[in-house]
């Protein structure tokens, strides 16, 4: 099956620092990547789609500057959270979907615990 | 707009028992597609089973199935013979052809007890 890697898996970083969260696709090419975040006990919350070469389109809501997003190959997507404050901690979560398929389901990454202190 | 509800936020049966996790959808397009995920303790995210809206055959997948009622828009999963592995967050989501946003629900918290 498509896999899908985060890294790191966890991460603490000082308040005002920036922080670079890596999504890589293994074994397929994904023009495609969302990037999600979830606090404890909740849903996932779709933060941004990223697409190749092009600018993600974020969800309502997100800030742009704070959550930058650059999907420079098809096999890699990253998510950089800039001035990291403590309200910024939480889990964050990618997927990909695999292209030319029809089932359109996605397959996520395990996830970056970000701590900010 | 895609809506998904899981009106269930807690289940807990002991092991080898059978639980069927309810779902609901609302969406106006014909063509879509439903999923359950599994997310265990280790929070990685798991595709159990997925339903395409066109097929009227219920997905099937070893211990897992669904029971598909388009005209009701639900979408529930059955997990016969329940196994301790089995304790996970349980999601539901949808998304309709063309779109690429996965919509979730709410989630709903299985424990298979021993």
């Amino acid at each position: 099956g498509a896999v899908v890697s985060q890294h790191p898996s966890r991460v603490i970083c000082k308040s005002g620092t920036s922080v670079k969260i890596e999504c890589r696709s293994l074994d397929f090419q994904a023009t495609t990547m969302f990037w999600y975040r979830q606090f404890p006990k909740q849903s996932l919350m779709l933060m941004a789609t990223s697409n190749e070469g092009s600018k993600a389109t974020y969800e309502q809501g997100v800030e742009k500057d704070k959550f930058l997003i650059n999907h420079a190959s098809l096999t890699l997507s990253t998510l950089t959270v800039t001035s990291a404050h403590p309200e910024d901690s939480s889990f964050y979560i990618c997927s990909a979907r695999v292209p030319g398929t029809a089932s359109y389901e996605q397959y996520f990454g395990p996830g970056t615990r970000l701590t900010v202190t | 707009a895609q809506t998904v509800t899981q009106s269930q936020p807690e289940m807990s049966v002991q092991e080898a028992e059978t639980v069927t996790l309810s779902c609901t959808y609302d969406t106006s397009e014909s063509n879509y597609y439903l999923f359950w995920y599994k997310q265990p303790p280790s929070r990685q995210m798991i595709l159990v089973i997925r339903q395409e809206a066109y097929k009227q055959q219920n997905a099937t997948e070893n211990r897992f199935s669904v029971n598909f009622q388009k005209a009701a828009k639900s979408f529930s999963l059955k997990i016969s013979d329940s196994q301790l592995g089995d304790t996970a967050m349980y999601f539901c989501a949808s998304v309709i052809q063309g779109a690429q946003k996965l919509v979730f629900g709410q989630g709903t918290r299985l424990t298979i007890n021993p």
